[in-house]
């Protein structure tokens, strides 16, 4: 069972279509939830990190929130520049040991 | 400041190969990890170390060996390459003092093919 679950797999926008994509996740314990933007042929980079529900981190036309169970990555009037995939990452303890665990992703394209 | 630096960039193999993936860092991170990214999963991690001379396993660990003489390098070694090797591979590193919820600076990647 996946304990990192992204939706949707895949999204297109037109430009200035503003959406959200979503992180929902089953570990007990977050420790904290990562947000990270992978450009084709590029390693992933980090944008946010929350750390508690309720917990909300801003950057240009991104806004992550966190609840107890899911996280979202809201995207404001999005220019084809977005275009990326998008990964989450969950920290957690895990068997008397902390885990980062990835989700799959959602590819996001933002179309002219 | 170039940050992690990972080569080959391209690595075509054939089974039963050996190889070295080389992995640098300039920002003095003592955590250091191994990841491989494959069609519809997400990342895993293979190998990390939390310093100099102590290594760990991750999810995935088998038919890689990983070693950290120094803090800057992280090679990952694989010892009899096979298909099932076939991934692009990332390494990541994150400031001291974090752990794991500090967030990874990752490098752009090795992608193996093994035939």
């Amino acid at each position: 069972e996946d304990q990192v679950t992204q939706s949707p797999e895949a999204l297109r926008l037109q430009e200035g279509e503003s959406s959200s994509l979503n992180c929902s996740y089953t570990v007990s314990g977050l420790r904290g939830l990562f947000w990270y933007r992978q450009d084709p042929g590029k390693g992933p980079e980090f944008l946010f990190t929350l750390y508690s529900a309720g917990e909300e981190k801003e950057k240009e036309r991104l806004k992550a929130t966190l609840t107890k169970k899911e996280s979202f990555l809201h995207i404001t009037a999005p220019k084809p520049e977005d275009s990326a995939t998008y990964l989450c990452a969950v920290h957690a303890p895990q068997g008397g040991s902390e885990k980062l665990v990835f989700g799959k992703g959602t590819k996001l394209t933002v179309n002219p | 400041n170039a940050g992690v630096t990972q080569t080959p960039k391209f690595q075509v193999l054939k089974t039963g190969q050996s190889m070295t993936l080389q992995c640098a860092q300039d920002m003095n991170h003592e955590y250091m990890s191994w990841y491989r990214q494959d069609p519809g999963m997400g990342l895993r991690l293979i190998h990390y170390s939390v310093g100099a001379g102590i290594t760990d396993q991750g999810e995935v660990p088998n038919g890689y060996n990983v070693s950290r003489s120094t803090t800057e390098d992280f090679p990952l070694r694989l010892l009899s390459a096979a298909p099932s090797q076939t991934s692009v591979y990332f390494c990541a590193s994150s400031r001291p003092g974090g752990g794991w919820n500090s967030p990874l600076h990752f490098g752009n990647g090795t992608r193996l093919t093994v035939t």
